[in-house]
């Protein structure tokens, strides 16, 4: 079946630096890519939607400049989290629509801990 | 706008006994509708889909759910229950799969305990 990865699975940092999240479809091309965020215990909340050679389409209350979203190929999108703060601290998981059939395929996430 | 309630934020059973998780969506447009898994600390796993072909569907692990229009609802059934079954189950839905950059919307969350 098809294959998203992510990486980090896991990272801590220091508040005020930047951590970087790449979000890849192994086997299959992914026009679009798709941002969650899930708190403990809660439920995912859509972060924003990252399309292929465009600007990402952000959800009401996320701020673009905080969450920088990169789609540079069709197999690879990129979270990055600016000047990282402890509220940030969170499970971010992405999904990837396959191009040709249009299911989407989840990331295994990457755990924030921000000190 | 699509959403879905996920009527139990909690389920309880005793291992052997059925599992029933119950959804309901709105969408305005013919939907297409998921259930998810996610174990402790694990990423999320498709248990089924309806993407508008027969309204019974059956799922992996022995889960399947039924699409019912008039009432709305597409609950997760089980016959009988695994303690490896405990874990966060997803209700999700999404527009129809031929329109690109559409999202799916995830409810709230039902946990599922098993007990022995």
């Amino acid at each position: 079946g098809a294959v998203v990865s992510q990486h980090p699975s896991r990272v801590i940092c220091k508040s005020g630096t930047s951590v970087k999240i790449e979000c890849r479809s192994l086997d299959f091309q992914a026009t679009t890519m798709f941002w969650y965020r899930q708190f403990p215990k809660k439920s995912l909340m859509l972060m924003a939607t990252s399309n292929e050679g465009s600007k990402a389409t952000y959800e009401q209350g996320v701020e673009k400049d905080k969450f920088l979203i990169n789609h540079a190929s069709l197999t690879l999108s990129t979270l990055t989290v600016t000047s990282a703060h402890p509220e940030d601290s969170s499970f971010y998981i992405c999904s990837a629509r396959d191009a040709s059939s249009f299911e989407q395929f989840f990331g295994p996430g990457t755990r924030l801990t921000v000190l | 706008a699509q959403s879905v309630t996920q009527l139990d934020s909690h389920v309880s059973v005793s291992e052997g006994t059925p599992v029933l998780l119950r959804c309901n969506y709105s969408s305005s447009y013919s939907p297409s509708l998921f259930w998810y898994v996610q174990h402790p600390n694990k990423g999320l796993q498709l248990l089924l889909k309806y993407t508008s072909a027969a309204t019974l569907v059956k799922g992996i692990n022995g889960f399947e759910a039924e699409f019912k229009k008039s009432e709305t609802s597409f609950h997760l059934t089980k016959p009988s229950a695994h303690m490896s079954d405990a874990a966060e189950y997803f209700c999700v839905v999404s527009e129809p799969a031929n329109q690109a950059g559409t999202a799916l919307i995830f409810g709230k969350g039902t946990t599922l305990s098993v007990s022995s």
